[in-house]
């Protein structure tokens, strides 16, 4: 079936550290590619994604590669904020008429000065 | 403003109780979804709805319902048969769905008493 997989949290970095959260997906088709951030207490926000294989997603100096040989969708950062704390999900979906997202299971960022 | 409201941000149920979580819309958007989320897991689906009048079962409908009378909202009721209802839901929305990005409201916590 298809499935997100997350590493585990929380990741705890200092301010200006590098970030990954590894992302590993399996999924039947072609799917879109997606990372949701949400702050304590609140909804999700789309922080970034890819439709189609080698695309990257940008923003706010986040980025993310489709990488179809590898299935995955690491989330990158070169510099982390303590602004940047939050949980981050990753998410696809298949091409289909539902447009229904498929989530992993989230991974906690706590940034410290 | 345009975005997605969802009303209370706390909710809370008796035993046997039937409650109802709002969510509206000014995007003008088609398609319209409720998640749940659980500590520690990703979002589920629980119903969605691509057109008025029109609504179909997600991953775990069992024990709540919805209605689609208006293209700006989309109520979910948990019913009494739900017997774990405490969760974080979650509604979302997206133009269409056939790739279009699903936009988020800020969810509703709902506690058993």
């Amino acid at each position: 079936g298809n499935s997100v997989t997350q590493m585990e949290g929380p990741v705890t970095l200092s301010e200006e550290a590098f970030l990954t959260i590894n992302c590993t997906y399996t999924a039947t088709g072609y799917p879109s590619l997606f990372w949701y951030v949400q702050y304590p207490g609140e909804g999700l926000q789309l922080l970034l994604k890819a439709t189609k294989a080698d695309d990257k997603g940008s923003n706010k100096g986040f980025e993310a590669t489709y990488r179809k040989e590898t299935t995955s969708f690491h989330l990158e950062k070169g510099s982390v904020q303590v602004s940047d704390s939050a949980v981050y999900f990753c998410a696809l979906r298949i091409s289909s008429n539902t447009g229904k997202l498929i989530f992993g299971q989230g991974t906690t960022l706590q940034v410290k000065p | 403003d345009g975005g997605i409201t969802q009303s209370p941000k706390y909710l809370f149920r008796k035993e046997g109780q039937n409650v109802t979580l709002s969510c509206e819309q000014n995007l003008n958007h088609d398609a319209m979804y409720w998640y749940r989320q659980d500590p520690g897991q990703g979002l589920r689906l629980i119903y969605y709805s691509q057109i008025v009048n029109d609504f179909q079962k997600g991953d775990i409908a069992e024990g709540y319902s919805v209605s689609r009378e208006k293209k700006e909202s989309f109520p979910l009721t948990v019913t009494s048969a739900q017997k774990n209802p405490t969760a974080f839901y979650l509604c979302a929305s997206s133009p269409g769905t056939s790739g279009e990005t699903q936009y988020f409201g800020p969810g509703t916590r709902l506690l058993v008493l």
